[in-house]
């Protein structure tokens, strides 16, 4: 099965310092890879997901990159910000066009810390 | 439009006791499923279902059982509940895979603790 291996597990940075979190794969199947922040003591929340037929994709302060072929994926927080401040999990799995899924396979998670 | 319910919020079970966590989803979405989450481990899924009557294991199952008769709702079954099942389960839910923008919806998760 899949194994998404996630870093650094902590992240500290000065608030309006940018933020790099990385994650890999092992399965090569794997066509969706989101990101979801949760904050402490709430759900995780998607806050940008990619597809692998992109190599990079934007929203405001935050960005993903993808490479197939090392099978890396990152998110980018530019301007960081105190809300910034939560744990960020990685995810990866293939998505079926007829139907059938697998679950998604997460990273155990960074957290990030934003020091004022 | 609720989104994804979870029930309880808390539980503390005794070593052996039974119990189901209670999970609906009131966004007609095929897909469900089940996750642990404890600390340094990330989530990890127990079980999911593409759709009503369709049900499979995913990382962690063992413990656990899961049935889909409607769309709507995915309980979770603790046979007998161990020390190692405390922890946090969230259930999920998101379009049929394939679907443009599908992500995954979580519920507010279920602390349960196991003495």
């Amino acid at each position: 099965g899949e194994n998404v291996e996630q870093h650094p597990s902590t992240l500290s940075v000065q608030e309006g310092d940018s933020a790099v979190i990385k994650c890999t794969y092992s399965d090569s199947a794997s066509n969706y890879f989101p990101w979801y922040k949760q904050e402490l003591g709430k759900r995780p929340q998607l806050i940008i997901d990619i597809r692998s037929n992109v190599g990079e994709k934007k929203d405001q302060r935050i960005a993903v990159t993808l490479n197939k072929t090392a099978k890396h994926f990152s998110l980018h927080i530019t301007e960081t910000q105190p809300e910034d401040s939560a744990v960020y999990f990685c995810a990866a799995s293939m998505i079926y066009s007829g139907g059938g899924a697998d679950g998604l396979t997460f990273g155990k998670g960074t957290h990030l810390i934003i020091q004022p | 439009n609720a989104g994804v319910t979870q029930t309880p919020k808390f539980q503390v079970l005794k070593t052996g006791q039974s119990m189901t966590l209670q999970c609906a989803q009131d966004m007609n979405h095929e897909y469900m499923s089940w996750y642990r989450q404890d600390p340094g481990m990330g989530l990890r899924l127990i079980h999911y279902s593409v759709g009503a009557g369709i049900t499979d294991q995913g990382e962690v199952p063992n413990g656990y059982n899961v049935s889909r008769s409607t769309t709507e709702d995915f309980p979770l079954r603790l046979l007998s509940a161990a020390p190692s099942q405390t922890s946090v389960y969230f259930c999920a839910s998101r379009r049929k895979p394939g679907a443009r923008n599908s992500p995954l919806h979580f519920g507010n998760g279920t602390r349960l603790t196991v003495t």
